[in-house]
């Protein structure tokens, strides 16, 4: 167990709404990463953080934003949700060098 | 950029069968390398890593991968597989200059058959 939760673990909202997803840790690990599982394209990185208020994007960032105010908790925000952004969405952690991420349990969006 | 290629999307094997997953990558220095695995409704799991020397590397559940610089190859095997071995199976690549980004591979889903 490398002490990750996210919250919540599954949501349907409507086009339009704002969601917010919620990734927790235990370990106090530095790095932080969220990404979006799709058929066909395995994981994609949306946004990581490097430390508090330290936060960059991935590959596919449009529509997202993040914030991490503090070591354990990184949020990931959809302003607006789109039918495109129907995912899995998994938050991973790894306090870098040598070491591997470790990947929470995921939350299963559906945007109607 | 580094980027990775699985070039199996689905892997059908019978129960006790050898099985081999093949995984290219692409980048301009030198990278780590990684296999996952997730079983249905779960999230991923570590398999094993390349960091360096050796090039072949053993993890957990029989599965081994080996390492090849020229190829630039990350084949996973395992001798004989089980039926609780039926799960998606993901490639992974991160480079140490990136921030520890990965970049996955579209996935193979493995399908053992009694």
């Amino acid at each position: 167990d490398a002490g990750i939760t996210q919250s919540p673990r599954h949501k349907v909202t409507e086009t339009g709404t704002p969601v917010t997803l919620r990734c927790h840790q235990t370990e106090n690990h530095r790095y932080m990463y969220w990404y979006r599982q799709d058929p066909g394209h395995g994981l994609r990185l949306i946004h990581y953080s490097y430390g508090v208020k330290d936060t960059d994007k991935g590959e596919v960032s449009d529509g997202y934003s993040v914030s991490r105010s503090k070591t354990e908790d990184f949020l990931l925000t959809l302003e607006s949700a789109t039918s495109s952004q129907t995912s899995v969405y998994f938050c991973a952690i790894t306090s870098g060098g040598y070491n591997e991420q470790f990947f929470g349990p995921g939350t299963r969006l559906t945007v109607l | 950029a580094q980027s990775v290629t699985q070039l199996d999307s689905q892997v059908p094997v019978f129960e006790e069968a050898p099985v081999e997953l093949r995984c290219n990558y692409s980048s301009s220095v030198s990278v780590y390398l990684f296999w996952y695995v997730q079983y249905p409704n779960q999230g991923l799991q570590l398999l094993l890593k390349y960091l360096s020397g050796s090039t072949l590397v053993k993890g957990i559940n029989g599965f081994e991968a080996e390492f090849n610089k020229s190829q630039t190859s990350f084949h996973l095997r395992k001798p004989s597989v089980h039926i609780s071995d039926t799960a998606e199976y993901f490639c992974a690549v991160s480079v140490r200059t990136n921030d520890y980004k990965l970049s996955f591979g579209a996935g193979t889903t493995v399908t053992v058959r009694a």
